[in-house]
């Protein structure tokens, strides 16, 4: 059975400073996922990687994963107040890799 | 909006009673996934579909619950006998999957139905 683990569960930053979200999971995968939830909304996605040493960035978050490591990182650069959501990450797994396995999230605040 | 919707939004209801609801995927859309989320958790699979078929069920899914997607476009969850324990949001998405196309597949999630079985 796939078990997805991040770390750290809760995270309270300052803004301006750098912080990495981790994503652990089990069996192999080729497809990993992050996504952003914002209180009583539903999942924002965020980035999609597809292969070992993958590495995306959008303005202040950069993802990258480590297939061999079964190892998935989400990186703040100068985190500022609208960052403040929870991050989930996920694993596909299936045959098109169509079932997704999230980790219990992160709960991100960023105070000023 | 042309995004995954849900309806309804919310839904309170007291336990023994049935709920549906319903989802509305991407129009082009061929594949339509359910999910649960409790509190503090990330949501869960319960159950796919590709056009009409539903192709897995999780064991979260019991008898109780049951989902239908009859031509292939929305789809509906029902909830029998509902108990405290189904209090949850209930997350729907939808992907476009064409296996020789190496399109990335992306789940698109919809708002979700939070309910409260009181």
């Amino acid at each position: 059975e796939l078990k997805v683990e991040q770390n750290p569960l809760f995270l309270s930053m300052q803004e301006g400073k750098n912080y990495t979200i981790y994503c652990n999971y089990s069996t192999t995968s080729d497809r990993l996922y992050w996504y952003r939830q914002d209180p009583g909304k539903s999942l924002e996605s965020l980035f999609v990687l597809l292969s070992n040493g993958a590495v995306k960035q959008e303005g202040r978050l950069m993802a990258s994963l480590d297939t061999k490591a079964r190892l998935s990182t989400l990186h703040i650069t100068a985190a500022v107040h609208d960052l403040s959501a929870t991050y989930f990450c996920a694993v596909g797994s299936g045959g098109s890799n169509y079932k997704l396995t999230f980790g219990k999230g992160t709960l991100l605040t960023v105070n000023p | 909006d042309t995004g995954v919707s849900q309806d309804p939004r919310h839904k309170i209801t007291k336990r023994g009673q049935n709920v549906t609801f319903r989802c509305d995927p991407i129009s082009e859309h061929n594949r339509l996934y359910w999910y649960r989320q409790t509190l503090g958790q990330g949501p869960e699979f319960l159950t796919y579909f590709q056009n009409e078929a539903q192709l897995e069920k999780s064991r979260l899914l019991s008898d109780r619950f049951s989902a239908e997607r009859p031509k292939g476009s929305f789809s509906t969850l029902e909830i029998q006998r509902t108990e405290q324990g189904d209090s949850a949001m209930y997350l729907c998405a939808s992907s476009l999957e064409v296996p020789t196309s190496g399109r990335i597949h992306e789940q698109y999630f919809g708002p979700g139905t939070r309910l409260t079985v009181t």
